[in-house]
Parts: structure tokens; C-alpha cells; sequence
């Protein structure tokens, strides 16, 4: 089974701090993608990875950037933390537009 | 552009009863994917089911079932017999065409909040 593991389930930052979400994928899918997901909006998408070192922005890419140096590794960086970037946050893998799979998300708390 | 649209914020049952969750989407490709996924309280996205643009056979899956009818542009969700398990968020999902095919972009739904009652 293809499994896309987001490395905190629960995390609690201060305003202004930088905050690294990691995401990895065991399957070597080329595309890699986060979500952010809120009551009533449900998932946004923030930026997403075709390739290594490759990333494009999604619908609400601003406070956010991206790395991939790796292409099982996704992370998301959120520059600043503020309290609107209170969420949860969902990373997702997948080959082709058929299957995509999902890691259990991080759900962040910016205080 | 690419929508999709629950127009149902929250739904209530009684177990037993049967459900529909609706889904509408809006899209200029002829070759596209739509997704259902179900996520419980735990949070995880758990897939049940896609299905691509030029499959409209409907399709059942013990007590799930799925209408999609490309003429109004809508994948609806029944649950035949519904359980308290059955509770959570249900999101329908529509994947578009990238840049040269290369990129493949999952747009969602808001999602329906379905609770089921003992």
C-alpha cells in the first residue's frame, strides 16, 4: 500500500515562528501536493510538486513556500507563522490524476 | 473554471434511513475524474470511489451507491440503510488537466457533514 506520512499529527507554534511541515511518500509518485482544510471550506489547495526541485502555486499560496529536494519529500514552510494559518494541514501523493493518496494531516495551532 | 459544489452543509438521519449527498461540478475538459472520500471524526481522507468522464454506468457498493449523469454535471452519493458509523464529512472531488497532462490538480467540494442517529 502506498503510504504518504506527515511527520506531526499535532503541533502548536508561536506567532512569527518558522514552521516546517514534512511529508513523505513511499512510492515514488511524481506529483505531491498541500492542502489546508477549514470548517466550511473544505480542502484549498496550497502549492503542489510535479518533480524534484519543481512547484507551483495553488489557489492560496500566500504566507506559504515549498520545498522538494527529494521526490519522496514534500515540505511546507510557512515563513512567519500567523494565527489565520491555524488549520489542518493535508499532504498528498499521486502518479497520475487516477489515485491520489492522502497522509493523516497535521493539524497546526498558531498561538 | 473547475468547481465543485455541495450544496449540502450538514445532513441528519436516523439510522436506517437512506441518503443522498449531492455533487455538481463544472469543468471544460472532456476527460476528468471525480472522487468521493469519506472523512471521519479521525481525520484522515479515506477514497471511496472514482470514476472517469466517460464511464456513466452507475455503480453500487453494498449499501454505497453512485448516480453520476453527465448531463446536469453531477456525481450524487447514496447510502442505502444508514449506520452511526456512517458519520463524517463527505467530500466529492474533481481532477482536472495540468500543464501538458503532466500536472494533475484534485479541486474539492466544501463537503457535507453527515450525522446519523441511534
Amino acid at each position: 500500500d502506498v503510504k504518504v506520512t506527515q511527520s506531526s499529527r499535532y503541533l502548536v507554534k508561536r506567532t512569527g515562528e518558522k514552521v516546517f511541515l514534512e511529508c513523505v511518500q513511499d512510492m515514488d509518485h511524481e506529483n505531491m501536493f498541500w492542502y489546508r482544510q477549514d470548517p466550511g471550506l473544505g480542502l484549498r489547495l496550497i502549492y503542489f510538486s510535479y518533480d524534484v526541485k519543481m512547484k507551483e502555486k495553488g489557489d492560496i499560496p500566500e504566507g506559504y513556500s515549498v520545498s522538494r529536494e527529494k521526490k519522496e519529500r514534500f515540505s511546507l514552510i510557512l515563513e512567519s507563522a500567523s494565527t489565520n494559518q491555524t488549520s489542518m494541514y493535508l499532504c498528498a501523493s499521486s502518479p497520475d490524476r487516477e489515485g491520489y493518496t492522502f497522509g493523516s494531516g497535521t493539524r497546526l495551532t498558531v498561538v | 473554471a473547475q468547481k465543485v459544489t455541495q450544496a449540502q452543509t450538514e445532513i441528519s438521519v436516523v439510522e436506517k434511513e437512506d441518503v443522498t449527498l449531492d455533487c455538481v461540478y463544472e469543468t471544460r475538459d472532456t476527460t476528468y475524474y471525480l472522487f468521493w472520500y469519506k472523512q471521519p471524526p479521525s481525520g484522515e481522507l479515506v477514497f471511496l470511489i472514482r470514476r472517469n468522464s466517460f464511464d456513466e454506468q452507475n455503480e453500487i457498493s453494498g449499501r454505497y451507491s453512485w448516480n453520476f449523469q453527465k448531463s446536469t454535471s453531477s456525481f450524487n452519493f447514496t447510502i442505502t440503510a444508514s449506520q452511526v458509523v456512517d458519520s463524517a464529512v463527505y467530500f466529492c472531488a474533481l481532477s482536472e488537466e495540468g500543464y501538458g497532462g503532466a500536472t494533475n490538480k484534485l479541486i474539492f467540494g466544501t463537503g457535507t457533514l453527515l450525522a446519523v442517529q441511534p
